[in-house]
């Protein structure tokens, strides 16, 4: 079974450029999620769809970063502009459900630094 | 909303030697906490998870624990290997609800030669 891809897996900019990461959940996952994680934290949860749905974003950012999950399969994070604090890996997950949160498996995630 | 601390940070332990990681919730209506490791550089991956109908659970040298009075629950890992050094995460969610996964800031376990 092929595993949840992101790209690109590394970005550099400088602080007020914009950047977009790309997500493909696994094959018939409804559910998907991206995720920041700052160096020596866990993930946080940025937002969760539902198929095309938006189910939760209480903690994105909505001011800089957006995200849109078109025909319910791919997805894109944007951050627009970027600041040194969004310095972190971006991890994108998906579920077969969205009540089985077992069946989460992470993509290998993007790691972005911003100067 | 559910807030899961995560004790220790740090944790070294000799190789052979048991690691216990520790970790407290604040929602009493979570009821699915997964751990995950995650090594240098790579995705997390589930290695064990625990549903609030059970207290205890175990998949070979790891096995996890929950109180639900108490509202902690913890790895356990025995026979400890120098593969087990990674960071491992504790979380906790409400599956049938939001399903939102929440995580512990994590423990980085270091198995000593």
């Amino acid at each position: 079974e092929a595993g949840v891809a992101q790209s690109p897996r590394y970005k550099i900019i400088e602080k007020r450029q914009s950047v977009a990461f790309w997500c493909n959940p696994i094959s018939g996952h409804a559910t998907l999620y991206w995720y920041q994680q700052i160096l020596g934290q866990g993930p946080k949860l940025l937002i969760q769809f539902q198929n095309n749905g938006v189910v939760d974003d209480s903690q994105l950012p909505k001011d800089r970063f957006s995200a849109e999950r078109l025909k319910g399969v791919d997805s894109t994070l944007k951050i627009q502009p970027a600041k040194l604090e969004d310095s972190a890996v971006y991890l994108c997950a998906s579920s077969l459900v969205v009540w089985r949160a077992d069946t989460q498996y992470f993509g290998p995630g993007t790691r972005l630094t911003v100067l | 909303g559910e807030n899961v601390e995560q004790h220790p940070s740090t944790l070294s332990v000799q190789e052979g030697d048991s690691a216990v990681i520790k970790c407290t919730y604040s929602d009493s209506a979570s009821n699915y906490f997964p751990w995950y490791k995650q090594e240098l550089g790579k995705r997390p991956q589930l290695i064990i998870d625990i549903r609030s109908n059970v207290g205890e659970k175990k998949d070979q040298r790891i096995a996890v624990t929950l109180n639900k009075t108490a509202k902690h629950f913890s790895l356990h890992i025995t026979e400890t290997q120098p593969e087990d050094s990674a960071v491992y995460f504790c979380a906790a969610c409400i599956v049938n609800r939001d399903d939102k996964i929440i995580f512990g800031k994590g423990t980085r376990l270091h198995i000593l030669p």
